[in-house]
């Protein structure tokens, strides 16, 4: 039973640029959420997709936007990249009933020059 | 709003020694509370989640947590402290509705032979 899966793991770009990263959820999951985890800090809730639709956001600008694909998979796209998006962006997955938890991927570290 | 803060950036054990990560959450609804830990460059992993029911929690690898509502609290314990057990730990509360977490800073378990 494959878990979350993650892609890329590491991710080099300047400033100015765009980005996409990719998430592949826990089979049998239909609900993807993003948080971003700065350096020493815990992880920020940036939004949550369910039947292709974003459903909550966290506070972050719109240069960050995202993706829910038929089969569950989602994308996290930031525009316009500042020094201040690296981080490790990290994908979680759950069931859409109420409180169910949520099991988290590896990561994808973002590092901006 | 909810939120939740862990007390100690740093906690430093010898093993064997007992392990206590404080968690204090604030919530104007009855909380849902986890426990999550993260190994070097890696995601999330879920130790523990308090939901309803009974206070005392049981997780993975040894370790409990005990929801108490007087003091607004969901401290993590384990009796005897492993070399494994190194990592980071954080605790979330979850948010009403459907599933999005908020996270305290975490807090670095250190283990000493």
């Amino acid at each position: 039973d494959a878990g979350v899966t993650q892609s890329p793991t590491h991710l080099i770009k300047t400033r100015g640029q765009q980005v996409t990263l990719r998430c592949s959820p826990k089979s049998g999951h239909d609900t993807v959420s993003w948080y971003q985890q700065a350096l020493g800090q815990g992880p920020q809730f940036i939004f949550q997709y369910y039947e292709e639709e974003e459903r909550q956001r966290g506070n972050f600008p719109d240069r960050f936007s995202g993706h829910q694909f038929p089969n569950y998979s989602s994308e996290l796209n930031v525009n316009a990249l500042l020094l201040g998006d690296s981080a490790l962006y990290l994908c979680a997955s759950s069931l859409r009933s109420l409180n169910q938890p949520q099991h988290f991927g590896d990561g994808t570290r973002l590092s901006i020059l | 709003a909810q939120s939740v803060t862990q007390l100690g950036s740093h906690v430093s054990v010898s093993e064997g020694a007992l392990v206590l990560l404080r968690c204090n959450y604030s919530s104007s609804v009855p909380p849902y509370l986890f426990w999550y830990v993260q190994y070097p460059n890696q995601g999330l992993q879920l130790l523990l989640k308090y939901t309803t029911g009974a206070t005392l929690v049981k997780g993975i690898n040894g370790f409990e947590a005990e929801f108490k509502k007087s003091e607004t609290s969901f401290h993590l314990t384990k009796p005897s402290a492993h070399m494994s057990d190194a990592a980071e730990y954080f605790c979330a509360v979850m948010n009403s509705g459907y599933s999005t977490l908020t996270f305290g800073k975490g807090t670095m378990l250190l283990v000493s032979p």
